[in-house]
């Protein structure tokens, strides 16, 4: 897989349910991002994890980062009908300054 | 809560003609990004931009394209002669340090060359 990649590519599951989507990476990094995006709207800054970190939470949310298997995931834990959106990784690494490579996104329909 | 604001939200423009697209960063951040997202594909970068110079591009980012912090509040991109190709939404995005810190993006502008 590319730099960034999402799985899986969707997801629907009902209002109060958890999300778990998962973000794969090759090369070494120096920060991994996850971004919402509503349907033909602007990319909204989630959470920022660093290399050096393992696990953040940011109210619902949830972020893991496994560096030795160059991997991500987000939890949306107790969803609502709002969460549905695309959800998005971005990696930076130190080589390449703060350009952000992003992943294809996983699009979460929560039904309500 | 500050946000990177970006005008317009809409632009039509034929073929060959130039197209700048404008964003306000938010004011006391110093690193400025221009990204696009061709319809059904993922977010490129395009450039970066610190001290009044571009610090990184893309492949993309080729001779039709420039960017310009013509004041202290805003951030222009400038495709001089527009291709059917640069039909995508254009995303800003500024951060507060280079490293270590989220880049906060606008909601974009979708530009459709005819």
């Amino acid at each position: 897989s590319q730099q960034g990649e999402e799985d899986p590519q969707a997801l629907s599951i009902q209002e109060g349910e958890n999300a778990t989507m998962n973000c794969s990476y090759k090369t070494s990094i120096n920060n991994l991002q996850w971004y919402r995006q509503n349907s033909g709207r602007g990319l909204v800054h989630l959470i920022l994890i660093r290399s050096n970190e393992r696990e953040k939470h940011s109210g619902r949310l949830r972020v893991t980062l496994d560096t030795s298997k160059k991997s991500s995931s987000l939890l949306i834990t107790a969803s609502r009908a709002a969460d549905t959106a695309s959800y998005f990784c971005a990696t930076d690494t130190k080589a390449a300054g703060n350009k952000l490579t992003f992943g294809g996104g996983t699009r979460v329909l929560v039904k309500p | 809560e500050p946000e990177v604001t970006q005008t317009p939200s809409h632009q039509v423009t034929q073929m060959g003609q130039e197209v700048i697209l404008r964003c306000v960063p938010i004011s006391n951040h110093l690193y400025f990004y221009w990204y696009r997202q061709i319809l059904g594909q993922k977010v490129e970068f395009l450039v970066s931009f610190y001290n009044n110079e571009i610090s990184e591009k893309s492949e993309i980012f080729d001779d039709q394209f420039s960017v310009e912090r013509p004041d202290g509040s805003n951030f222009t991109l400038k495709i001089r002669s527009t291709k059917l190709e640069d039909s995508a939404m254009y995303f800003c995005a500024s951060s507060a340090r280079e490293l270590n810190q989220p880049q906060h993006f606008g909601d974009g502008t979708r530009l459709s060359i005819l």
